[in-house]
């Protein structure tokens, strides 16, 4: 199984700061065969279920904020909020979808300082 | 409005069983590949279990294989998730998803997701 390990598991910054996580994976979750990274970003607020944020690890998913960004390629790979709203406050996973089972991070906890 | 509804939660004994119900409205549901993914309390997300649109192609985790059943009903837009002798470590809240994106069989992101349905293994 690929195995997919996040930093920090948590953060707190003040509202406007720039928060940035990192997902790591144990092998590369590009598909050679369409340059895709096999790779996504949930937030998941309390009480809700996850709410899926970028797709392919750097397209953004239908109505979601432009302040979120993902990058990276490979095996690693970031979650980019320009600036932190308060409505932000959640834990973020990331996911990869290259091979089966799919594996998600051990979520990082975003708070407001 | 897309939509994934999740029933049959309760309390169970250990050793006991419990069928999960998952309604899918909104979308067409016989296109899209379905997984269950749970979340223990305070923990973090765990896939358990996928099926392919056609119900032909079923995958589960090492955790549960064995135990649990996955099944679809395409006319009644409907997904299940069968689990026989439940253990303490399967308490959980049970969501189920829509899976998109995949190359191959069992690989999915998640764009759906119900709300949840909780699963309390205790005696």
């Amino acid at each position: 199984d690929i195995v997919m390990t996040q930093s920090p598991d948590s953060l707190a910054l003040s509202l406007g700061e720039r928060a940035t996580i990192n997902c790591k994976s144990s092998q590369s979750v590009l598909y050679s065969s369409n340059k895709r990274n096999y790779l996504t970003w949930y937030q998941q607020k309390p009480g809700q279920p996850p709410k899926m944020l970028i797709y392919w690890a750097s397209t953004r998913e239908s109505g979601v904020p432009d302040r979120f960004s993902g990058a990276g390629s490979g095996t690693d790979f970031t979650l980019t909020i320009s600036s932190l709203q308060a409505e932000d406050v959640a834990v973020y996973y990331c996911q990869q979808y290259y091979s089966s089972p799919p594996t998600f991070g051990q979520g990082t906890k975003v708070e407001i300082k | 409005e897309v939509q994934l509804v999740e029933s049959g939660g309760g309390f169970v004994q250990p050793g006991g069983s419990r069928r999960l119900s998952c309604v899918a409205s909104g979308f067409p549901f016989s296109n899209y590949e379905m997984s269950w993914v749970r979340q223990a309390p305070g923990k973090g997300l765990e896939w358990v279990s996928y099926i392919s649109s056609g119900g032909t192609s079923i995958y589960y985790a090492d955790s549960v294989r064995g135990r649990f059943t996955i099944s679809r009903d395409n006319v009644k837009n409907s997904l299940f998730l069968q689990m026989t002798t439940l253990r303490a470590e399967d308490t959980a809240v049970y969501y189920c998803a829509r899976g998109v994106g995949g190359h191959d069989y069992g690989t999915n992101a998640f764009d759906i997701w119900g709300q949840g349905t909780m699963v309390t293994v205790s005696s």
